[in-house]
């Protein structure tokens, strides 16, 4: 594993508690990506952060927040959790996005965070 | 639309029986794609990047190739442990990685 840590792996929240979820990093990647996977719909990205306080929405950001303070943890928020949002959450890191030349872009994951809404 | 279309979503092969993974996109403007294995209960495992058509990478039985619209993986010879879905991603200039739905490959003994 590409030293990506995910916290906690698995929980069982409650419709309208808030959740944290975090990713924790020792590889001093600058680029962090919070993905959730769902049956039937593949990875999709929800926020990602190329930089401390730098952080942008993916595809599915709605219901989602966001927080870098330190360049190696990157936290994602579900303010009021809902059960669309039961799912699998995972963390990615990359050295390099797309705007960058001649670098590998490639992201690495963690080992991915089970999240139930009941 | 999706922009990333995997095929088949499943296929299950006999040990040693080859076969190719399709991924085709229609994203204007390719940055790089990406093949990614993962197994139950784990996170994607990275496997290659192809950043322009023509381009071939290889990893063991696996073998990547890239064209303007579509990239195959190649397993040639599988064995039991090659089990897992396959993830394909596209990434366009400007943007972040886009991801098909996977291909599950099944190999029986």
């Amino acid at each position: 594993d590409a030293g990506i840590t995910q916290s906690p792996r698995h929980k069982v929240t409650e419709t309208g508690t808030p959740v944290t979820l975090r990713c924790h990093q020792t590889e001093n990647h600058r680029y962090m990506y919070w993905y959730r996977q769902d049956p039937g719909h593949g990875l999709r990205l929800i926020h990602y952060s190329y930089g401390v306080k730098d952080t942008d929405k993916g595809e599915v950001s709605d219901g989602y927040s966001v927080s870098r303070s330190k360049t190696e943890d990157f936290l994602l928020t579900l303010e009021s959790a809902t059960s669309s949002q039961t799912s699998v959450y995972f963390c990615a890191i990359s050295q390099n996005r797309v705007r960058d030349t001649g670098l590998n872009t490639e992201a690495f994951f963690g080992q991915g965070t089970r999240l139930t809404v009941v | 639309e999706d922009q990333v279309t995997q095929s088949p979503e499943a296929l299950r092969l006999q040990e040693g029986e080859s076969s190719s993974l399709n991924c085709s996109y229609t994203v204007s403007g390719l940055r790089g794609l990406f093949w990614y294995r993962q197994d139950p209960g784990k996170g994607p495992e990275f496997l290659f990047t192809l950043y322009s058509a023509g381009e071939e990478k290889e990893k063991e039985r696996l073998k990547a190739t890239l064209t303007k619209k579509e990239s195959f993986l190649h397993i040639t010879a599988p064995k039991p442990e090659d089990s897992a879905t396959y993830l394909c991603a596209v990434q366009e200039v400007g943007g972040t990685l886009t991801f098909g739905k996977g291909t599950m490959l099944l190999v029986s003994p």
